[in-house]
C-alpha cells in the first residue's frame, strides 16, 4: 500500500541555520511527490513537486528537495531558514488509481528561534 | 487564474444537526476536486473525490457525504453530526498528478 512518513514531528532550528526536513515514501511504480507548506488556520500551499528529470527541484521561497529512488526519500531543505518558514510541513505522493489521489505525511512542525 | 473558494471558515454545531460546506472552483474547467479533512495535530485525511459532475468516490465509510451537483461546485453534507466530526475540512482541486494541489482556505468545524 502506498504511504509516506515523515519521521520527525517537530523540528526546532535557530533562524539563520540550514532546514532538512525528512521524507520517505512507499510507492510501487514511479512516483509523484510533493511538498506543501501550511501556516496555522490555512489551507495549503505548494512548494515544489517532482515526477521525473532532475532529481534535485527548486521550489518557492527558497526551498529544494531531492529525490532518491534507492532510499525512497525526498527531502526538504533550505540553505538558511527565515522567522516566517515557521509552519506546518507535508510530504505528498501522488497515486493514480483512477481517481488522481494525493496521500499525504502526518506532517513536521518546524519552530525557528532567534 | 484560478482561484477556490471555501466556506464558512468557522462553524459551531450540536451534535444530530446537518452539515453543508460548500467549494467552488473559479477560471478552470473540469477540476478534480477533493475534500480532506485534517483533525488537531495530524495530517490530512482524504474524504471524497471527484473527477467529474455527479462522479463521487468516497474513501472512508462515515456519516458524511458529497456531491457534484455542477462542474466547478462540490459539496460536503451530513444528515446528523457526530462529535468525531469536529475538525478542519479542507477541499482542493487539480489537473492531474503532475500539477499537484491548490487548496482552499479550509473550515473549521467544532461539534458541540
Amino acid at each position: 500500500a502506498q504511504s509516506v512518513t515523515q519521521p520527525d514531528i517537530h523540528i526546532t532550528v535557530s533562524e539563520g541555520a540550514s532546514l532538512e526536513l525528512r521524507c520517505n515514501y512507499s510507492y510501487g511504480a514511479t512516483p509523484y511527490l510533493f511538498w506543501y507548506v501550511q501556516s496555522p488556520g490555512q489551507g495549503l500551499q505548494l512548494l515544489l513537486k517532482y515526477f521525473s528529470g532532475d532529481t534535485l527541484v527548486q521550489g518557492i521561497k527558497g526551498f529544494e528537495a531531492e529525490f532518491k529512488r534507492s532510499q525512497s526519500s525526498f527531502n526538504l531543505r533550505k540553505p538558511s531558514v527565515h522567522w516566517s518558514d515557521a509552519a506546518e510541513y507535508f510530504c505528498a505522493v501522488g497515486v493514480d488509481t483512477g481517481g488522481f489521489k494525493t496521500i499525504f505525511g502526518a506532517g513536521t512542525r518546524l519552530f525557528v528561534k532567534a | 487564474s484560478q482561484t477556490i473558494h471555501q466556506w464558512p471558515a468557522t462553524l459551531v454545531q450540536p451534535v444530530g444537526s446537518p452539515l453543508s460546506l460548500e467549494c467552488t472552483v473559479e477560471g478552470t474547467s473540469n477540476p478534480n476536486l477533493y475534500w480532506y479533512r485534517q483533525a488537531a495535530g495530524r495530517g490530512l485525511q482524504l474524504l471524497f473525490y471527484s473527477v467529474g459532475i455527479g462522479q463521487i468516490s468516497s474513501e472512508v465509510p462515515q456519516n458524511l457525504s458529497a456531491s457534484r451537483p455542477q462542474d466547478r461546485q462540490f459539496i460536503l453534507s451530513s444528515k446528523k453530526l457526530l462529535l468525531s466530526d469536529s475538525g478542519f475540512y479542507l477541499c482542493a482541486w487539480s489537473r492531474g498528478q503532475r500539477s499537484g494541489y491548490t487548496f482552499g482556505s479550509g473550515t473549521r468545524l467544532t461539534v458541540v
